[in-house]
């Protein structure tokens, strides 16, 4: 099995600052046949649904802010927030869909300071 | 547009039973590959498993802590996607979403998910 694992855990970040995720898997979630990463970010907020930024590692999901950038290859990837909006505040999660069982990272708590 | 309805949510007692649904509407239900996500109070995501179009093979696969107590299934004719969740636990408290695993090779996949609905398993 594929274990994500994601840091720093939490993130206090001023507004207008950059926030900076990492998310590790344990093994590749390249498929090559593909040539894509098989590695999603959400942000998660209370009281509502998972919603896709970024999907194949790099590629921002529809109407997702371009302040929102994805990067990384293989098992190490990065979420960065170029700069850091009140509305950005929540939780947000790597996940790979590579195989099954599809993972979870632990989710990285972002707050503004 | 992709519109995902859960229902059948509620309390339980710990041993009970409780049947998850999804009401798919707005895309081509047959040919998706569906997942069920929960979260339990103050936990992260965590996946509990997946099944695959009939014309994929249908393969369902579950999460560890799932397997043999949790069944999913489909029905293609109504649009829905099922989680029979049998000999409950405390541990199963959470609220389970429904999404849209994989449509085909263009769409991004988990793009789309329910509003979630909660379950409580408690004495």
């Amino acid at each position: 099995d594929i274990v994500m694992t994601q840091s720093p855990d939490s993130l206090v970040v001023s507004l207008g600052e950059r926030a900076t995720i990492n998310c590790k898997s344990s093994q590749s979630v390249l498929r090559g046949t593909a040539n894509r990463d098989y590695l999603g970010w959400y942000q998660k907020k209370p009281g509502q649904p998972p919603k896709l930024l970024i999907y194949w590692a790099s590629t921002r999901a529809s109407g997702v802010p371009d302040r929102f950038s994805g990067s990384g290859s293989g098992t190490d990837f990065t979420l960065t927030i170029s700069s850091l909006q009140a509305e950005d505040v929540g939780v947000y999660y790597c996940q790979h869909y590579h195989s099954v069982p599809r993972a979870f990272g632990q989710g990285t708590k972002v707050e503004i300071k | 547009e992709v519109q995902l309805v859960e229902s059948g949510g509620g309390l339980v007692k710990p041993a009970g039973s409780l049947r998850l649904s999804c009401a798919a509407s707005g895309f081509t239900f047959s040919n998706a590959w569906m997942s069920w996500v929960r979260q339990a109070p103050g936990k992260g995501l965590e996946w509990v498993g997946r099944i695959r179009s009939k014309t994929d093979g249908g393969t369902i696969d579950y999460a560890a802590p799932v397997k043999g107590r949790f069944t999913i299934s489909r029905d293609d004719s109504k649009n829905t996607f099922y989680l029979q969740m049998n000999s409950l636990r405390t541990e199963d408290t959470a609220v389970y979403y429904c999404t849209l695993d994989r449509l085909n090779d263009v769409d991004p996949q988990f793009r789309d998910w329910g509003q979630g609905t909660l379950v409580t398993v408690s004495s």
